[in-house]
């Protein structure tokens, strides 16, 4: 069984571009839920994704969208960074939407914005 | 607003010693309420959750938790920590209303061979 895999593993970008994260959803999973941890902070809840809809959103403004594949794999996109959207943005699949399935997480993606 | 407060930043313990972390949340609904650990090197994982039923939840490596309603309490136990032990520990909770986690800011323990 494939766990949750994420891409790239780390990226660079300046002020005012445009990013896309990737994560593909353990084997049989059809939620992804997205987050972002600053350091030294705990994971901040962006939103998650339920069979290509989203199914819950986070304190996040609209520059930050997402899309889920029938696949269920997951694009996390950020326009417009700004320097405070440097973070390690973690992916988590779980079996269905809601909080009774456990959640796997991946290893994250680790985005500086200079 | 839905909150989890983690009041121990940083926990240094030694070994065979018990541990105690804290976890309050501010939330009016029905809680649903877990801890997960990250180890060093390792992705976050599921230690145990709480949805209904018996307060006291066991969890995986001999964790417990228990759920007390009237202190908003989530608090996390181990009567004897090991040095395989050391990791973050975060709080969080499922707000069932509006459907997102909420997570504390992590406590970091060192356990002391």
């Amino acid at each position: 069984e494939t766990g949750v895999t994420q891409s790239p593993t780390h990226l660079i970008k300046t002020r005012g571009q445009q990013v896309t994260l990737r994560c593909s959803s353990q084997s049989g999973h059809n939620t992804v839920s997205w987050y972002q941890q600053a350091l030294g902070q705990g994971p901040q809840f962006i939103f998650q994704y339920y069979r290509e809809e989203e199914n819950g959103r986070g304190n996040f403004p609209p520059r930050f969208s997402g899309l889920q594949f029938p696949n269920y794999s997951s694009e996390l996109n950020v326009n417009a960074l700004e320097l405070d959207d440097s973070a390690l943005y973690l992916c988590a699949s779980s079996l269905t939407s809601g909080a009774s399935d456990t959640q796997y997480f991946g290893p994250g993606t680790r985005l500086t914005v200079l | 607003a839905q909150s989890v407060s983690q009041h121990n930043h940083h926990v240094i313990l030694s070994e065979a010693a018990s541990l105690e972390l804290g976890c309050n949340y501010s939330y009016g609904g029905t809680v649903n309420l877990f801890w997960y650990v990250q180890y060093p090197g390792q992705h976050l994982q599921l230690l145990l959750k709480y949805f209904s039923g018996d307060p006291l939840v066991k969890g995986i490596k001999g964790f417990e938790a228990e759920f007390i309603k009237s202190k908003f309490s989530f608090n996390l136990r181990k009567p004897s920590v090991q040095w395989s032990d050391t990791a973050e520990y975060f709080c969080a909770l499922w707000d069932t209303g509006t459907y997102k986690y909420i997570f504390g800011t992590g406590t970091r323990l060192k356990v002391l061979a």
